[in-house]
């Protein structure tokens, strides 16, 4: 079986602080990881993903996650907050062999104060 | 491409009653899901298609039904509608080949039952 948990259902940050969103995964088999966005109203969409490629990925909108197998952790970061970057962030883990189903997390909502 | 759309975007029902919500994609994926979202529990699934005229249960199936007679489209059906089916409702779209299985969400319906 394979879960995802997302430590802290509300982050808030000030523009042009850090961000750190984190996740940590259990998974019988090298998972694939991905992190979603979710602004509002809307359906989620990606911001990155782990395929074993490398250990650091960088997505969009200058997030980026390291992978840490020793940790099974898969945290997701931004150097400096945008006013846009408000919106709820889901992490999921996926076994390649079980029809691509996802495991999510709950979710972690970002605020970002001016 | 218009990608993954669902219908419809609201809609308010009465107890007991029936209706279904039709998801299309254009992205000639094998893979396709039904979530529901509820606050504080991310994204569960609820039916899940890995191709034409096959489908299984998810997480949570019960009081759902979904068939898959074409390719790009899966339809959820609610055959009698109860208060705890008061949701946000997502279809997503996966594909095999495009490794590793990162998921392409339409926008999502909001269903109310009264």
């Amino acid at each position: 079986a394979q879960s995802v948990t997302q430590l802290g259902s509300h982050v808030s940050v000030s523009e042009g602080a850090l961000v750190l969103l984190r996740c940590n995964y259990s998974s019988s088999v090298p998972p694939y990881l991905f992190w979603y966005v979710q602004y509002p109203n809307q359906g989620l969409q990606l911001l990155l993903k782990y395929t074993s490629a490398a250990t650091l990925v960088k997505g969009i909108n200058g997030f980026e996650a390291e992978f840490k197998k020793s940790e099974t952790s898969f945290h997701l970061t931004k150097p400096s907050a945008h006013m846009s970057d408000a919106a709820e962030y889901f992490c999921a883990v996926t076994k390649g062999t079980n029809a691509g189903k996802s495991t999510f997390g709950d979710g972690t909502t970002l605020t970002v104060k001016p | 491409n218009a990608g993954v759309t669902q219908t419809p975007k609201f809609r308010v029902l009465k107890t007991g009653q029936s209706m279904t919500l039709l998801c299309a994609q254009d992205m000639n994926h094998e893979y396709m899901y039904w979530y529901r979202q509820d606050p504080g529990m991310g994204l569960r699934l609820i039916h899940y298609s890995v191709g034409e005229g096959t489908t299984a249960k998810g997480e949570v199936p019960d009081g759902y039904n979904v068939s898959r007679l074409k390719k790009q489209n899966f339809l959820l059906g609610l055959e009698s509608a109860a208060p705890s089916q008061t949701s946000v409702y997502f279809c997503a779209s996966s594909s095999p080949g495009q490794g590793p299985y990162e998921q392409y969400f339409g926008p999502g319906t909001r269903l109310t039952v009264t």
